[in-house]
């Protein structure tokens, strides 16, 4: 069964400077993976997702992740981090087959943190 | 695009009676929604899969009776509580899965409390 771990409950950055949050899989095939944000109370936005080909994925607010196969890692990075960042981060994999197919299995989160 | 409405966003029943949250999808058809529920400082845990036409799928655990879900159109499903006990407050998600970038929108979640 696939599964994900983010091995880092909370973080905290001071503002401006860089961030990476922790993302490991375990998933037999090639892994579709995402990143969504969560702000308290509200549902979840989706960061960025990979799929396939370049594994340095661009997203929104001017987050990236990069997947690593031989690692097995989807590690969110963000070179400067803005106060409006602070909130839960979730990294989520998808079963492209099998009795799960399409169905998102999400790590424990991370909270972030943002000192001014 | 790719718009999922939640509703409503919070909701206080009392205990035995039954409450309905609705998932739309607002600007694409969804054939598949899904239902989570996160407990606090928790992660979301996937209680089902809704197809329309067809009966939801529910995940290990989940109680069926209890968690009634109706997905009768390509743009709306609704999760239903029945006879809700206290335990039963959490936060509950939707998500769609959009047909044509294969990314699944969430709604803004609903803070069910029973008293």
């Amino acid at each position: 069964a696939q599964s994900v771990t983010q091995p880092d409950i909370h973080i905290t950055v001071s503002e401006g400077a860089s961030l990476e949050l922790r993302c490991n899989y375990s998933y037999g095939a090639t892994p579709y993976l995402f990143w969504y944000v969560q702000s308290p109370g509200q549902g979840l936005q989706l960061l960025l997702k990979y799929f396939s080909g370049d594994t340095l994925v661009q997203g929104i607010k001017g987050f990236e992740a990069e997947f690593k196969r031989s690692q097995s890692s989807f590690n969110l990075r963000k070179p400067s981090v803005h106060w409006s960042d602070a909130a839960e981060y979730f990294c989520a994999v998808v079963s492209a087959g099998g009795t799960s197919y399409g169905k998102l299995t999400f790590g424990q989160g991370t909270i972030l943190t943002v000192h001014p | 695009g790719a718009v999922v409405s939640q509703h409503p966003s919070r909701v206080i029943c009392k205990s035995g009676t039954s409450v309905k949250i609705e998932c739309r999808s607002l600007d694409f058809q969804a054939t598949t929604m899904f239902w989570y529920r996160q407990f606090p400082k928790q992660s979301l845990m996937l209680m089902a899969t809704s197809n329309e036409g067809s009966k939801a799928t529910y995940e290990q655990g989940v109680e069926k009776d209890k968690f009634l879900i109706n997905h009768a159109s390509l743009t709306l499903s609704t999760l239903t509580v029945t006879s809700a006990h206290p335990e039963d407050s959490s936060f509950y998600i939707c998500s769609a899965t959009h047909p044509e970038n294969y990314g699944y929108t969430f709604g803004s979640g609903t803070r069910l409390t029973v008293v």
